[in-house]
């Protein structure tokens, strides 16, 4: 069975762009949360997507924004990007309603220069 | 507001030697907590959770962990540590949103 699957798995861009990343839950699960790791840190809350919404958000700026499709994989945009977004971009998914229990995918490595 | 900490940030041990990774949370309730261990350039792999019950967590990989909530500690054992275990290791707690609140994590180191 497929685990959860991230699309780029590394990427470079320049101060002021914008990214996008790509993530495909778990078949079955329809949940998907996106974290920040930072180098040298644990991985830190931006968002939860259940059933297209949002149910969750931790304390990033506006910039960062989500979505989630039908068939439950979602997408991370990053606008105006800063030197400080470098990182890595962990996905995962869950059954909602089984709590706090996620699967996470192997990252997008993004470096901003 | 929840917090974890993991007081150290770098451990090295022997091949065969045993091994306890410290956690501290911080949680008004019942905490729901786990470890994940990540290996370079890789995702989070779940080693084990606690949610309720035997305060003794078997998980995957032969790791344990005891719930304390006496100490408000949940650290993680293992009694023979393999040159395979050299990973980091992330302590966590589930948050009000469904989410999951990290510690800094642990490095392991193991000497051959």
């Amino acid at each position: 069975d497929a685990g959860v699957t991230q699309s780029p798995t590394h990427l470079i861009k320049t101060r002021g762009q914008h990214v996008t990343l790509r993530c495909s839950p778990i078949s079955g699960h329809k949940s998907v949360s996106w974290y920040q790791q930072v180098l040298g840190q644990g991985p830190q809350f931006i968002f939860q997507y259940y059933e297209k919404e949002e149910r969750g958000r931790g304390n990033f700026p506006d910039r960062f924004s989500a979505r989630q499709f039908p068939n439950y994989s979602s997408e991370l945009n990053v606008n105006a990007l800063l030197l400080g977004d470098s990182a890595l971009y962990l996905c995962a998914s869950s059954l909602y309603g089984v709590t706090n229990v996620l699967t996470f995918g192997a990252g997008s490595r993004l470096t901003v220069l | 507001a929840q917090s974890v900490t993991q007081p150290d940030i770098h451990i090295t041990v022997s091949e065969g030697a045993s091994l306890e990774l410290r956690c501290n949370y911080s949680y008004g309730a019942t905490p729901y907590l786990f470890w994940y261990v990540q290996s370079p350039g890789q995702g989070l792999q779940l080693l084990l959770k606690y949610f309720s019950g035997d305060t003794l967590v078997q998980g995957i990989k032969g790791f344990e962990a005891e719930f304390k909530r006496s100490q408000s500690s949940f650290n993680l054992r293992k009694p023979s540590v393999h040159w395979s275990d050299a990973a980091e290791y992330f302590c966590a707690v589930g948050g009000s949103q469904g989410n999951l609140i990290f510690g800094k994590g642990t490095k392991l180191s193991v000497k051959p």
